[in-house]
């Protein structure tokens, strides 16, 4: 079985721009969740989705959005850049986005933001 | 509501035991363990649930005590591939979500 892929692996952005990340989650699994990873902070949720619906949101502001298509690949977007931003973002997948069910993580997307 | 985990880093020689530490100041339903090499994806090791299941790798042992909220993962007889950092995600509550919390990591590094 093929594991979860994300799209691109590198990113370099200025600031003000937006840019959109892909992930493509484990076959047959529904629940794909994001994660943004800094030095600083460490691994932060961001948003899950569950069969193309957002079912939960941590603390990042509303610049940060995604969606779930409906073969559970998903997209983020971070609209208007800050430096701050610069960091590895992460999905994972698991099959059915239970508190016991096991997440993959894909390879992330490194973004830097100039 | 971020675990802690405990110690931050740990440095060992090769056949060298470690315990790496995860504490919660809620009650925990689920305890996820994995490890991440520089520059790679977090590797699933071992989930640890409320209720005593455990799922993970054969060689990677780990507890679970949900009355001090903690789960402690045991790595015995330490080797190189051994390194990297481990983080704790916890989840909380049994319902329908994969919302996890993760700890701030503990740098294992295994020298010869």
């Amino acid at each position: 079985k093929a594991g979860v892929t994300q799209t691109p692996r590198y990113l370099i952005k200025t600031r003000g721009q937006q840019v959109t990340l892909s992930c493509s989650p484990i076959s047959g699994h529904r629940s794909v969740s994001w994660y943004q990873q800094t030095p600083g902070q460490g691994l932060q949720f961001l948003f899950e989705y569950f069969s193309e619906t957002q079912r939960n949101k941590g603390n990042f502001p509303g610049r940060f959005s995604g969606r779930q298509f409906s073969n559970s690949r998903s997209e983020m977007n971070v609209s208007t850049l800050e430096l701050g931003d610069s960091a590895l973002y992460l999905c994972a997948s698991s099959g059915g986005g239970l508190t016991t069910d096991t997440q993959y993580f894909g390879p992330g997307t490194r973004l830097t933001v100039l | 509501q971020q675990p802690v985990q405990s110690p931050q880093a740990v440095i060992l020689r090769e056949g060298e035991d470690a315990v790496i530490n995860c504490s919660s100041s809620k009650a925990l339903y689920s305890v996820h363990w994995y490890r991440q090499k520089h520059g790679e994806a977090p590797v699933f090791l071992m989930i640890l649930l409320k209720g005593g299941e455990q799922k993970g790798h054969e060689k990677i042992s780990a507890s679970f005590n949900e009355k001090k909220q903690q789960s402690s993962l045991y790595l015995t007889a330490s080797q190189l591939s051994y390194s990297g950092t481990y983080f704790c995600g916890t989840g909380y509550g049994s319902g329908n979500t994969g919302k996890l919390i993760f700890g701030q990591g503990t740098t294992l590094q295994v020298k010869p």
